[in-house]
């Protein structure tokens, strides 16, 4: 069964602390791992990863997927209370409709 | 675009009783989805639509039905409603050629079942 791990569940933090995020997967036929971030509503989308070692970054945010050892890392640095959100990771596998694996999701919350 | 769009914002039915929640997309998006999200847990699919006329069962299916006449309209009826379904239910649509696999989701659906 195709199944995507989040760790850790929460964290709490302080404005200015650096944060990792862990995403681990095991998926059948996977295509890409995609980052989203949930703040009370809808996932807004953060980052798609389809190749090893190739770091994204949006701002202080940043992303890394290893497709050797199945997992992806989201890195962001001097966390602000704004960062304070739900962030879900999904695995995207080939020829099954577009669909989502979801990860649990990690609950940030940065205290000023 | 209004991207997509779900009605009710929120819901509380009775248990047994029916109701449809509505979710269009004015992107002309071939694949929809229906999904749920439980208290401090992911998202869960329950239907998906790879175009119209074209359904199929996700992870959690049971006590709910779909259909998709259209490309732009995807409605989710719950039937006999039990107080497992309290949920958010989010619909998201991609387009079939997407090569990000990236989802566009509407704003949710708050329903809680007493």
């Amino acid at each position: 069964e195709d199944k995507v791990v989040q760790s850790p569940l929460s964290l709490v933090v302080h404005e200015g602390d650096t944060v990792t995020l862990n995403c681990s997967y095991e998926v059948t036929n996977f295509r890409s791992l995609l980052w989203y971030k949930q703040e009370k509503k809808a996932p807004t989308f953060l980052f798609m990863l389809t190749s090893s070692g190739i770091e994204k970054k949006s701002g202080r945010l940043s992303s890394i997927l290893d497709k050797k050892e199945l997992f992806s890392i989201l890195n962001i640095t001097a966390t602000q209370t704004g960062d304070s959100a739900v962030y879900l990771c999904a695995a995207h596998p080939f020829n099954q409709g577009g669909k989502l694996i979801f990860g649990q999701g990690t609950e940030l919350s940065v205290k000023p | 675009n209004a991207g997509v769009t779900q009605t009710p914002k929120f819901r509380i039915l009775k248990i047994g009783q029916s109701m449809t929640l509505q979710c269009a997309q004015d992107m002309n998006h071939n694949y929809m989805y229906w999904y749920r999200q439980d208290p401090g847990m992911g998202l869960k699919l329950i239907y998906y639509s790879v175009g119209a006329g074209i359904t199929d069962k996700g992870e959690v299916p049971n006590g709910y039905n779909v259909s998709r006449s259209t490309t732009e309209d995807f409605p989710l009826r719950l039937e006999l409603a039990a107080p497992s379904q309290t949920s958010v239910y989010f619909c998201a649509s991609s387009y079939s050629t997407s090569v990000t696999g990236e989802q566009y989701f509407g704003p949710g659906t708050r329903l809680t079942v007493t």
